[in-house]
């Protein structure tokens, strides 16, 4: 497609529910990133993959986060057992390669309730 | 693990003034990357440094990388208010796949 895609665009959760973000890259797109952006802050590094292969998820915050990108092209994040402070805007990015910029997509807004 | 900051957190400017926001990471960077975030936007991908020492322009923005390859900075000569939004810089340690972000610059200007 011409951008990367995120779905859904909000997404609110009762506490302790799982949820599932999906994000279509750019085709042709090798790397896909997964990042969280909490309200007035920068993006945080969650996870990333270079094809179907997730080369660093040093960023996931607990085991509750789980990324899979099968195919090498959508990617699915999942979190399990929602707790409030997973509130926030969850951005996938897509690259050409390791040295040209991130793609954003639009981002899900996650609100755990 | 390495951090990037980002001064001033805030700039509020006249329309037509001078803005510049700084960028320091606590490692040496192989390359920075710089974006602009609306309001209620995603981040945009502006510009990539690589060289120690390297400037960039791009109409009224220039890009600046350090000689030390640690800090970089975003000048904007005359604002306007379509400048408004969050510049956040990103940085790509030696070795490293992703980028860490600051936490941005949010610029407002005042017609």
């Amino acid at each position: 497609g011409a951008g990367v895609s995120q779905s859904p665009r909000y997404k609110v959760a009762k506490r302790g529910q799982d949820v599932a973000l999906r994000c279509d890259p750019i085709s042709g797109h090798v790397s896909l990133f997964w990042y969280q952006q909490a309200l007035g802050q920068g993006p945080e590094f969650l996870t990333y993959f270079q094809n179907e292969a997730q080369l660093d998820k040093s960023g996931l915050p607990s085991d509750r986060f789980f990324a899979e990108r099968p195919e090498g092209s959508v990617s699915t994040l999942k979190i399990q057992r929602t707790q409030q402070e997973d509130s926030a805007v969850y951005l996938c990015a897509s690259k050409t390669g390791v040295a040209s910029g991130y793609t954003f997509g639009s981002g899900t807004r996650l609100t755990v309730v | 693990g390495q951090q990037v900051m980002q001064i001033p957190q805030y700039q509020h400017v006249q329309e037509g003034e001078d803005f510049t926001t700084y960028c320091n990471s606590s490692t040496t960077l192989s390359n920075i990357q710089w974006y602009k975030q609306r309001p209620g936007g995603h981040p945009v991908f502006l510009i990539q440094l690589v060289k120690s020492g390297e400037v960039k322009k791009q109409k009224r923005l220039t890009f600046q990388f350090g000689e030390a390859k640690k800090n970089s900075s975003l000048h904007i000569t005359a604002t306007q208010t379509t400048d408004v939004g969050t510049y956040f810089c990103a940085g790509r340690g030696t070795n490293a796949g992703k980028s860490t972000f600051g936490d941005g610059t949010t610029l407002t200007v005042k017609p």
